[in-house]
């Protein structure tokens, strides 16, 4: 596609409740991110991919977050046993190098999650 | 800690005034990169800066990165309601290949 989409765009979900959130990354990045944005708090790291390498998970909150990228293209970000701290816009971004000095990165729109 | 400071937080002007947003890291950075954020949006790229003294314009906003790179600031002339957004400033240290963000500063002009 012509940008970083991201589904759902809204999700309200009770605590407790497992969730999924998907990024589709522009066609041809090899680089995936996923960042989380609370209020106020700005951009917070989760989760790298890079081609065929081993994720770098080092920003993971805790084990009931996962994410994979299947065919290195479309990545699905899993939080388990959602808490209302984990109530948050859920950005993906993609870059087409991901090699060091590369670092901008195209974001997509985002999920908004809402545990109650 | 952050690793990028930004400031101020929040700033509201009326339309035409200027302004200065300032990044600052007590690290040494190979670029940094600005970003503005809509509501319901993702973070749209404005600039990179890449060289230690470097200074950048795009129309009405004029982008500077410190002699030493670890510290960045972005001018707006003249600021239109259009300008409203979050501006986050971004960057990586030498050798990683995950940019680390400001929490931003929040602009919002007054028509």
């Amino acid at each position: 596609g012509a940008g970083v989409s991201q589904s759902p765009s809204n999700k309200v979900t009770e605590k407790g409740k497992d969730v999924e959130l998907r990024c589709d990354p522009i066609s041809g990045h090899t680089a995936l991110y996923w960042y989380r944005q609370s209020l106020g708090q700005g951009l917070e790291f989760l989760i790298y991919f890079q081609g065929n390498s081993a994720p770098d998970k080092s920003g993971l909150p805790s084990d009931r977050f996962s994410a994979e990228r299947t065919g290195g293209s479309v990545s699905t970000l899993t939080i388990q046993r959602t808490q209302q701290e984990d109530s948050a816009v859920y950005l993906c971004a993609s870059n087409p190098a991901g090699g060091p000095g590369a670092n901008v990165l195209t974001f997509g729109a985002g999920s908004r999650l809402t545990v109650l | 800690t952050q690793l990028l400071e930004q400031s101020p937080q929040f700033l509201s002007i009326q339309e035409g005034e200027n302004l200065t947003v300032y990044c600052n890291s007590s690290s040494v950075f190979s670029s940094l990169q600005w970003y503005r954020q809509e509501p319901g949006e993702g973070p749209v790229l404005l600039v990179t800066v890449v060289t230690g003294g470097e200074v950048k314009k795009l129309k009405r906003l004029t982008f500077q990165f410190g002699d030493a790179r670890k510290d960045s600031s972005l001018h707006i002339t003249a600021a239109q309601p259009g300008d409203t957004g979050l501006y986050l400033c971004a960057g990586a240290k030498g050798g990683s290949y995950i940019p680390t963000f400001g929490r931003g500063t929040s602009l919002i002009v007054h028509p």
